[in-house]
Protein backbone atom coordinates (compact mmCIF):
# COMPACT_ATOMS: atom_id res chain seq x y z
CA UNK A 1 0.00 0.00 0.00
CA UNK A 2 1.45 3.30 -1.20
CA UNK A 3 2.21 5.91 1.87
CA UNK A 4 0.16 8.34 0.20
CA UNK A 5 -2.67 8.08 -2.40
CA UNK A 6 -4.17 11.05 -4.64
CA UNK A 7 -6.41 10.35 -7.78
CA UNK A 8 -4.13 12.11 -10.68
CA UNK A 9 -7.45 13.40 -12.18
CA UNK A 10 -7.45 15.53 -14.20
CA UNK A 11 -10.73 16.99 -12.51
CA UNK A 12 -12.41 19.02 -14.86
CA UNK A 13 -14.77 22.05 -13.42
CA UNK A 14 -16.54 25.17 -15.27
CA UNK A 15 -15.44 28.42 -13.28
CA UNK A 16 -17.21 29.17 -10.33
CA UNK A 17 -17.55 25.80 -8.75
CA UNK A 18 -15.62 24.03 -5.83
CA UNK A 19 -12.93 22.10 -6.62
CA UNK A 20 -12.69 18.66 -4.17
CA UNK A 21 -9.60 17.49 -3.53
CA UNK A 22 -7.98 14.57 -1.48
CA UNK A 23 -5.62 12.29 -0.05
CA UNK A 24 -5.38 9.11 1.65
CA UNK A 25 -2.38 8.16 3.82
CA UNK A 26 -1.56 4.76 5.96
CA UNK A 27 1.55 5.96 8.19
CA UNK A 28 -0.60 7.20 11.68
CA UNK A 29 2.83 8.77 12.28
CA UNK A 30 2.12 12.00 9.99
CA UNK A 31 1.18 15.09 11.67
CA UNK A 32 1.32 17.91 9.28
CA UNK A 33 0.14 18.31 6.24
CA UNK A 34 -0.01 20.47 3.48
CA UNK A 35 -1.25 21.57 -0.17
CA UNK A 36 1.08 22.33 -2.45
CA UNK A 37 0.18 24.43 -5.97
CA UNK A 38 2.66 23.22 -9.13
CA UNK A 39 2.02 24.64 -12.53
CA UNK A 40 4.11 23.49 -15.66
CA UNK A 41 7.66 23.12 -15.24
CA UNK A 42 7.39 25.23 -12.17
CA UNK A 43 8.35 23.74 -8.62
CA UNK A 44 5.43 23.03 -6.01
CA UNK A 45 3.99 26.30 -4.54
CA UNK A 46 2.58 25.69 -0.61
CA UNK A 47 -0.92 26.88 -0.36
CA UNK A 48 -2.36 25.42 2.95
CA UNK A 49 -0.82 23.61 5.78
CA UNK A 50 -2.53 22.70 8.95
CA UNK A 51 -1.26 20.31 12.34
CA UNK A 52 -3.21 17.31 13.25
CA UNK A 53 -6.83 17.25 12.97
CA UNK A 54 -9.37 20.34 12.30
CA UNK A 55 -9.94 23.00 9.30
CA UNK A 56 -8.11 26.09 8.03
CA UNK A 57 -9.57 28.54 6.01
CA UNK A 58 -7.52 31.02 3.80
CA UNK A 59 -9.26 33.01 1.37
CA UNK A 60 -10.76 30.76 -1.14
CA UNK A 61 -9.51 27.43 0.19
CA UNK A 62 -9.67 25.36 3.29
CA UNK A 63 -8.23 22.39 4.46
CA UNK A 64 -9.58 19.87 6.11
CA UNK A 65 -7.90 16.78 8.06
CA UNK A 66 -9.34 13.52 9.46
CA UNK A 67 -6.67 11.59 10.94
CA UNK A 68 -8.86 8.95 12.28
CA UNK A 69 -10.29 7.91 8.95
CA UNK A 70 -6.82 9.07 7.75
CA UNK A 71 -8.11 11.70 4.71
CA UNK A 72 -7.15 14.84 3.95
CA UNK A 73 -9.19 17.57 1.66
CA UNK A 74 -8.63 20.92 0.02
CA UNK A 75 -11.20 22.78 -1.04
CA UNK A 76 -11.27 25.38 -3.72
CA UNK A 77 -14.17 27.95 -3.85
CA UNK A 78 -14.96 30.47 -6.68
CA UNK A 79 -12.40 28.42 -9.04
CA UNK A 80 -10.84 30.72 -11.70
CA UNK A 81 -9.44 29.44 -14.68
CA UNK A 82 -5.85 30.43 -13.20
CA UNK A 83 -6.90 27.42 -10.31
CA UNK A 84 -5.53 25.31 -13.17
CA UNK A 85 -2.77 23.62 -12.04
CA UNK A 86 -1.72 20.42 -10.60
CA UNK A 87 -2.32 20.22 -6.95
CA UNK A 88 -0.17 17.95 -4.13
CA UNK A 89 -0.58 17.11 -0.73
CA UNK A 90 2.42 16.56 1.15
CA UNK A 91 2.58 15.19 4.83
CA UNK A 92 5.17 14.50 7.26
CA UNK A 93 6.06 13.19 10.76
CA UNK A 94 7.06 14.81 13.98
CA UNK A 95 10.19 13.52 13.43
CA UNK A 96 11.24 14.24 10.45
CA UNK A 97 11.41 17.79 9.59
CA UNK A 98 12.56 17.77 6.09
CA UNK A 99 11.00 14.25 4.52
CA UNK A 100 7.75 14.87 2.88
CA UNK A 101 5.77 12.65 1.31
CA UNK A 102 3.88 14.00 -1.75
CA UNK A 103 1.03 12.28 -3.42
CA UNK A 104 0.97 11.90 -7.02
CA UNK A 105 -0.53 15.07 -7.29
CA UNK A 106 -4.30 15.97 -9.07
CA UNK A 107 -4.85 17.85 -12.12
CA UNK A 108 -7.27 20.57 -12.27
CA UNK A 109 -8.42 22.07 -15.20
CA UNK A 110 -11.20 25.01 -14.79
CA UNK A 111 -12.98 26.05 -17.70
CA UNK A 112 -13.78 29.42 -18.50
CA UNK B 1 9.24 37.81 -3.31
CA UNK B 2 12.47 35.79 -2.61
CA UNK B 3 13.03 33.09 -4.39
CA UNK B 4 15.46 29.87 -4.63
CA UNK B 5 17.20 29.64 -7.65
CA UNK B 6 18.29 26.75 -9.58
CA UNK B 7 20.80 26.66 -12.63
CA UNK B 8 20.59 25.16 -15.23
CA UNK B 9 17.36 25.16 -16.06
CA UNK B 10 17.84 22.37 -18.02
CA UNK B 11 20.84 20.07 -18.42
CA UNK B 12 21.57 17.12 -21.00
CA UNK B 13 24.44 14.81 -19.95
CA UNK B 14 25.73 11.15 -20.98
CA UNK B 15 25.04 8.28 -18.98
CA UNK B 16 28.43 8.07 -16.01
CA UNK B 17 30.03 11.79 -16.71
CA UNK B 18 29.44 13.71 -13.29
CA UNK B 19 26.73 16.59 -12.91
CA UNK B 20 26.61 19.23 -10.55
CA UNK B 21 23.14 21.01 -9.98
CA UNK B 22 23.37 24.30 -7.84
CA UNK B 23 20.74 26.31 -5.97
CA UNK B 24 21.23 29.75 -4.37
CA UNK B 25 18.38 29.41 -1.61
CA UNK B 26 16.94 32.46 0.49
CA UNK B 27 19.43 34.44 2.09
CA UNK B 28 18.36 34.15 5.86
CA UNK B 29 17.31 30.50 5.04
CA UNK B 30 19.29 27.59 6.85
CA UNK B 31 17.45 24.31 6.54
CA UNK B 32 17.92 23.30 2.52
CA UNK B 33 16.79 20.12 0.88
CA UNK B 34 16.54 18.36 -2.76
CA UNK B 35 13.42 16.35 -4.06
CA UNK B 36 13.33 14.91 -7.32
CA UNK B 37 10.05 14.52 -9.51
CA UNK B 38 10.59 11.60 -12.19
CA UNK B 39 7.99 12.68 -15.25
CA UNK B 40 4.77 11.59 -14.56
CA UNK B 41 5.56 10.34 -10.96
CA UNK B 42 5.63 11.68 -7.46
CA UNK B 43 8.00 14.08 -5.87
CA UNK B 44 10.48 12.37 -4.06
CA UNK B 45 12.58 13.45 -0.92
CA UNK B 46 16.06 12.91 -1.35
CA UNK B 47 17.99 14.85 1.70
CA UNK B 48 18.26 17.30 4.23
CA UNK B 49 20.97 19.49 4.87
CA UNK B 50 21.35 21.86 8.35
CA UNK B 51 24.55 23.27 9.25
CA UNK B 52 27.03 21.93 7.16
CA UNK B 53 25.69 18.33 7.13
CA UNK B 54 23.18 15.79 5.89
CA UNK B 55 20.35 15.99 8.50
CA UNK B 56 18.11 13.17 6.89
CA UNK B 57 18.43 11.09 3.35
CA UNK B 58 16.00 8.68 1.39
CA UNK B 59 17.21 5.45 0.02
CA UNK B 60 17.34 7.48 -3.15
CA UNK B 61 20.28 9.09 -1.65
CA UNK B 62 23.03 6.64 -2.14
CA UNK B 63 26.65 6.96 -2.65
CA UNK B 64 26.37 8.31 -5.83
CA UNK B 65 24.56 11.70 -4.39
CA UNK B 66 26.49 14.44 -2.36
CA UNK B 67 25.78 17.89 -1.19
CA UNK B 68 27.19 20.84 -0.86
CA UNK B 69 27.52 24.32 0.53
CA UNK B 70 30.28 25.46 -0.56
CA UNK B 71 30.72 29.18 -0.36
CA UNK B 72 27.86 29.91 2.58
CA UNK B 73 25.18 30.80 -0.48
CA UNK B 74 25.23 28.02 -3.21
CA UNK B 75 23.80 25.20 -2.17
CA UNK B 76 24.76 21.87 -4.89
CA UNK B 77 23.72 18.49 -5.83
CA UNK B 78 26.40 16.12 -7.05
CA UNK B 79 25.76 12.68 -9.35
CA UNK B 80 29.12 11.51 -9.73
CA UNK B 81 28.10 8.72 -12.29
CA UNK B 82 24.70 9.69 -13.61
CA UNK B 83 22.24 6.89 -15.03
CA UNK B 84 19.39 7.10 -17.26
CA UNK B 85 17.00 6.54 -14.38
CA UNK B 86 18.08 9.61 -12.88
CA UNK B 87 16.57 11.84 -15.30
CA UNK B 88 14.00 13.92 -13.55
CA UNK B 89 13.15 17.21 -12.37
CA UNK B 90 15.76 18.06 -9.48
CA UNK B 91 13.78 20.65 -6.99
CA UNK B 92 15.41 22.78 -4.35
CA UNK B 93 13.55 23.95 -1.31
CA UNK B 94 14.81 25.74 1.72
CA UNK B 95 12.95 27.32 4.89
CA UNK B 96 13.99 29.86 7.49
CA UNK B 97 15.73 28.82 11.23
CA UNK B 98 13.27 29.51 14.07
CA UNK B 99 9.65 29.38 12.32
CA UNK B 100 9.47 25.68 12.07
CA UNK B 101 6.92 23.55 9.75
CA UNK B 102 4.67 26.45 9.87
CA UNK B 103 6.06 28.26 7.12
CA UNK B 104 6.37 25.88 5.08
CA UNK B 105 9.19 25.29 2.27
CA UNK B 106 10.01 27.70 -0.50
CA UNK B 107 10.84 25.31 -4.04
CA UNK B 108 13.06 26.60 -6.67
CA UNK B 109 11.85 26.26 -10.20
CA UNK B 110 13.97 22.98 -10.49
CA UNK B 111 16.46 21.58 -12.61
CA UNK B 112 15.42 19.22 -15.58
CA UNK B 113 17.68 16.71 -16.09
CA UNK B 114 18.02 14.17 -18.90
CA UNK B 115 20.42 11.55 -19.08
CA UNK B 116 21.24 10.13 -22.69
Amino acid sequence: QKEVEQDPGPLSVPEGAIVSLNCTYSNSAFQYFMWYRQYSRKGPELLMYTYSSGNKEDGRFTAQVDKSSKYISLFIRDSQPSDSATYLCAMRATDSWGKFQFGAGTQVVVTP
Amino acid sequence: EPEVTQTPSHQVTQMGQEVILRCVPISNHLYFYWYRQILGQKVEFLVSFYNNEISEKSEIFDDQFSVERPDGSNFTLKIRSTKLEDSAMYFCASRPPGQGFSYGYTFGSGTRLTVV
